[in-house]
């Protein structure tokens, strides 16, 4: 199994509170991926990072930053929690661009009250 | 932009019997192709991927095949387990715009009975 763990693995926040959910690799992969998963929707990229300060948006990053210090640390931040945003969260690790496999971690789910 | 279409589940099947999963898609390049798996309480894992028109991947007794001429990529199994109970993604990736992302279909639950 590939080395990546997610912190918490279960949160309940208040609206309007600041959230950050972490991701660890013992990989060295290059590339991260956060993800939200809602039924219905399927997966769906928030933000990914092709490097250490490299990221970009993915189709639904509002409301949502992330940053990349170090290669094996990758930290999705929700400034001001909303309910929409209650969802299973999951970050992903490549070691090359999309075409080779993504590696998953267990998720976080995230309640939003 | 590039999409996923997958049948709508849940599906339910017996014990032994034979599987399919449809899935098309649209993208603009030259995708690769996927099927990732989700377990329950688990993340997702690759099942089978495919690269080029008229590949087929197969993986634990699944298969599917690349058909550029159809769009599709449609997972089968010949007789299916109960530990095969699980939440089925097709994906694709595209880079041939410089794409570095998956885009996922919405999933197929999938249920074994005995």
């Amino acid at each position: 199994d590939a080395g990546i763990t997610q912190s918490p693995r279960h949160k309940v926040t208040e609206t309007g509170t600041p959230v950050t959910l972490r991701c660890h690799q013992t990989e060295n992969h290059r590339y991260m991926y956060w993800y939200r998963q809602d039924p219905g929707h399927g997966l769906r990229l928030i933000h990914y990072s092709y490097g250490v300060k490299d990221t970009d948006k993915g189709e639904v990053s509002d409301g949502y930053s992330v940053s990349r210090s170090k290669t094996e640390d990758f930290l999705l931040t929700l400034e001001s929690a909303t309910s929409s945003q209650t969802s299973v969260y999951f970050c992903a690790i490549s070691a090359e661009v999309a075409d080779s496999e993504q590696y998953f971690g267990p998720g976080t789910r995230l309640t939003v009250t | 932009g590039d999409s996923v279409t997958q049948m709508e589940g849940p599906v339910t099947l017996s014990e032994e019997a034979f599987l399919t999963i449809n899935c098309t898609y649209t993208a603009t390049g030259y995708p690769s192709l996927f099927w990732y798996v989700q377990y329950p309480g688990e993340g997702l894992q690759l099942l089978l991927k495919a690269t080029k028109a008229d590949d087929k991947g197969s993986n634990k007794g699944f298969e599917a095949t690349y058909r550029k001429e159809t769009t599709s990529f449609h997972l089968e199994k010949g007789s299916v387990q109960v530990s095969d109970s699980a939440v089925y993604f097709c994906a694709l990736s595209d880079l041939s715009f410089g794409n570095e992302k998956l885009t996922f279909g919405t999933g197929t639950r999938l249920t074994i009975i005995p």
